[in-house]
């Protein structure tokens, strides 16, 4: 079983509509968790992190995280065709300072 | 651009030469981090630094691959006798510590032929 693992997609979604893209982890142990955003042939720029369990909302990004679950995801509100790229879950362990990263999930926003 | 810096950005060498590589990080970011990343794929954790000192090292890490970051500044990566299969974007990060987040630098991408 992959550390962190995502649906590699392409998840496809009309321009306007919601993107919900999600992420398992199995380290119980991992704390913070950050979600990228990789567009072909560059590297992954942050979008957004969450350490606490809830919802944290930043512009049209949500991430939430379930700790029991071992569960993160992320909603993007009025996807629009730019928003078309790879989205890299990432867990960060603070015992083996090591950043984690799934395989990531390809979103198509569709005009 | 996040402050972090690689160089060079493309790499093409032959089969068998050395390579190395360089990530200048954000100054107050004393722990830095090397990733792999092939096609399809999430980076893959290489090695870490703790200022000057590696502190772990990934058995995808082989003896050919060797890090250094003297004085805990800038960081290099060198290849030594490259393969095909090292064709890939090398990936440098750094972080400040807590629960904050990693930057990256733009990538070194590799190409073996």
């Amino acid at each position: 079983q992959k550390e962190v693992e995502q649906n590699s997609g392409p998840l496809s979604v009309p321009e306007g509509a919601i993107a919900s893209l999600n992420c398992t982890y199995s380290d119980r142990g991992s704390q913070s968790f950050f979600w990228y955003r990789q567009y072909s042939g560059k590297s992954p720029e942050l979008i957004m992190f969450i350490y606490s369990n809830g919802d944290k909302e930043d512009g049209r990004f949500t991430a939430q995280l379930n700790k029991a679950s071992q569960y993160v995801s992320l909603l993007i509100r009025d996807s629009q065709p730019s928003d078309s790229a790879t989205y890299l879950c990432a867990a960060f362990t603070s015992g083996t300072y090591k950043y984690i990263f799934g395989t990531g999930t390809r979103l198509k926003v569709l005009a | 651009d996040t402050g972090v810096s690689q160089n060079p950005r493309h790499k093409i060498t032959k089969r068998g030469q050395n390579v190395t590589f360089r990530c200048d990080p954000i100054s107050e970011h004393n722990r830095l981090y090397w990733y792999r990343q092939t096609l399809g794929q999430g980076p893959e954790f290489l090695t870490y630094f703790q200022n000057e000192a590696q502190l772990e090292k990934s058995r995808l890490l082989s003896d050919r691959f060797s890090a250094e970051r003297p004085k805990g500044s800038f960081s290099t990566l060198e290849i030594q006798r490259t393969e095909q299969g090292d064709s890939a974007m090398y990936l440098c990060a750094t972080y400040r510590g807590g629960n904050t987040e990693a930057f990256f630098g733009q990538g070194t991408r590799l190409t073996v032929v």
